[in-house]
């Protein structure tokens, strides 16, 4: 199977863009959909991006989601941080019916 | 508004059967979709255990295919989680997932989890 690797941890000052990558270790990227979870402390997860670049209902616009094949890599970017996006996040995609998370990224907003 | 709700022991003992049932409400497990059980030990990432469709058909994430067992009930609206043998590693928050958002089936509602210990 395959493994997502994601950074350990980013930070950036409120008001800023962070991007947080997702790497295939093997298999293409673009071969199944990548969701993107968001946990804030002492909470359960919650989605704020699927199949690569929608938002769930209630997400607001300031995350979006894309792929880059060159890299093998998803990405999750937030604009405009808020203190209230400090969370873990992680990315999740599949192969047949194995689901697969990243090991998870912490964001500070500082 | 769909809810999952976990319930079962929060200690179990090494070597024993790790038991948890998770209730669902606001949606009938006999319209379909995917019904998961991921766990998260104390302070690290999310790890898919595995699912089980309304029909009871089952996917077990490899590594732990040989102690898991996960089973639907669909007359009391619920789906339960058996782990065999269990270790001091597996203590963790375990969650009870829907996976039925998109085309693509992402987990889109998730229980509030139980947190389980393994200890003597």
């Amino acid at each position: 199977n395959f493994m997502l690797t994601q950074p350990h941890s980013v930070s950036e000052s409120p008001g800023k863009t962070v991007t947080i990558s997702c790497t295939r270790s093997s298999g293409s990227i673009a071969n199944s959909f990548v969701h993107w979870y968001q946990q804030r402390p002492g909470s359960s997860p919650t989605a704020v991006i699927y199949e690569g670049n929608q938002r769930p209902s209630g997400v607001p616009d300031r995350f979006s989601g894309s792929i880059d094949s060159s890299s093998n890599s998803a990405s999750l970017t937030i604009s405009g941080l808020k203190t209230e996006d400090e969370a873990d996040y992680y990315c999740q995609s599949y192969d047949n019916s194995d689901q697969v998370f990243g090991g998870g990224t912490k964001l500070t907003v500082l | 508004q769909v809810q999952l709700q976990e319930s079962g022991p929060g200690l179990v003992k090494p070597s024993e059967t790790l038991s948890l049932t998770c209730a669902v409400s606001g949606y009938s497990i006999s319209s379909g979709y995917y019904w998961d059980w991921i766990r998260q030990p104390p302070g690290k990432g999310l790890e898919w255990i595995g699912t089980v469709y309304h029909s009871g058909s089952t996917y077990y994430n490899p590594s732990l295919k040989s102690r898991v067992t996960i089973s639907v009930d669909t007359s009391k609206n619920q789906f339960s989680l058996q782990l065999n043998s269990v270790t001091a590693a597996d203590t963790a928050m375990f969650y009870c997932v829907r996976r039925g958002g998109g085309s693509s089936l992402y987990f889109d509602y998730w229980g509030q989890g139980a947190l389980v210990t393994v200890s003597s």
